[in-house]
């Protein structure tokens, strides 16, 4: 039962355009949402994050969307750059009431090609 | 500041041998969580150990452990090792920054090849 999904497994987009990459999730205990970059054979790089409090989140050319009630969250990306082809992972937590937060559950990624 | 440093980067160990990981989190976080990324189930999230304490623990078998040490650093250790349990392991390091703010930080992972 996959509790993180992302549908699209690849996506390619004009470099200058803007990249929409969607994940949608199921368990509604989720409350915080994370998104990765990652290359083969290399760790996940931490891209941006949002928490449930939040439908929006804003970092440089990142901007993540979250609509609980769809619960479904998005990453946009604008402009797009060749340096930005690379997998994307979707990662969702529930929150300790302590402060921390549970283990990540990831989504499958989706492969995102820049084309210039 | 320096990133998750994770040892060794490379391993290759035997069907039946042990195994220890080692990871160093980000200075001053003291979460640290370990994963294992495989092409066929992704990345999928092993344990996660706070002050020393293991908070949090996935779907994997017993065979898998770990520990965290008053420094923060964290170690796993996979026993008996199976020809399935070749994958890249991922060690994470975690804070909440502020209100409504988690971040969590992966170093460059750990490649395990059992034959």
């Amino acid at each position: 039962d996959q509790q993180v999904k992302q549908n699209s497994p690849s996506l390619s987009v004009q470099e200058g355009r803007i990249s929409i990459l969607n994940c949608d999730y199921t368990n509604s205990m989720f409350d915080y949402f994370l998104w990765y970059k990652k290359y083969p054979a290399e760790g996940p790089t931490f891209l941006i994050s949002i928490s449930s409090i939040k439908d929006k989140n804003e970092d440089g050319r990142f901007t993540v969307f979250l609509n609980k009630s769809a619960k479904h969250l998005s990453l946009h990306i604008v402009p797009s750059q060749p340096g930005d082809s690379a997998v994307y992972f979707c990662a969702a937590s529930a929150s300790y009431s302590g402060g921390g937060a549970d283990g990540l559950t990831f989504g499958k990624g989706t492969h995102l090609i820049i084309q210039p | 500041k320096a990133g998750v440093t994770q040892t060794p980067r490379y391993l290759i160990k035997t069907r039946g041998q042990q195994v220890t990981l080692s990871c160093s989190p980000i200075s001053g976080h003291r979460s640290v969580s370990w994963y294992q990324q495989t092409p066929g189930q992704g990345l999928q999230f092993l344990f996660e150990y706070f002050s020393e304490t293991q908070r949090n623990k996935g779907n994997f078998p017993g065979r898998f452990s770990g520990r965290q040490f008053s420094n923060s650093r964290s170690e796993m250790n996979v026993s008996t090792l199976e020809l399935g349990d070749s994958a890249l392991y991922l060690c994470a390091s975690s804070w909440v920054k502020g209100v409504g703010t988690y971040e969590q930080y992966f170093g460059p992972g750990t490649r395990l090849t059992v034959t």
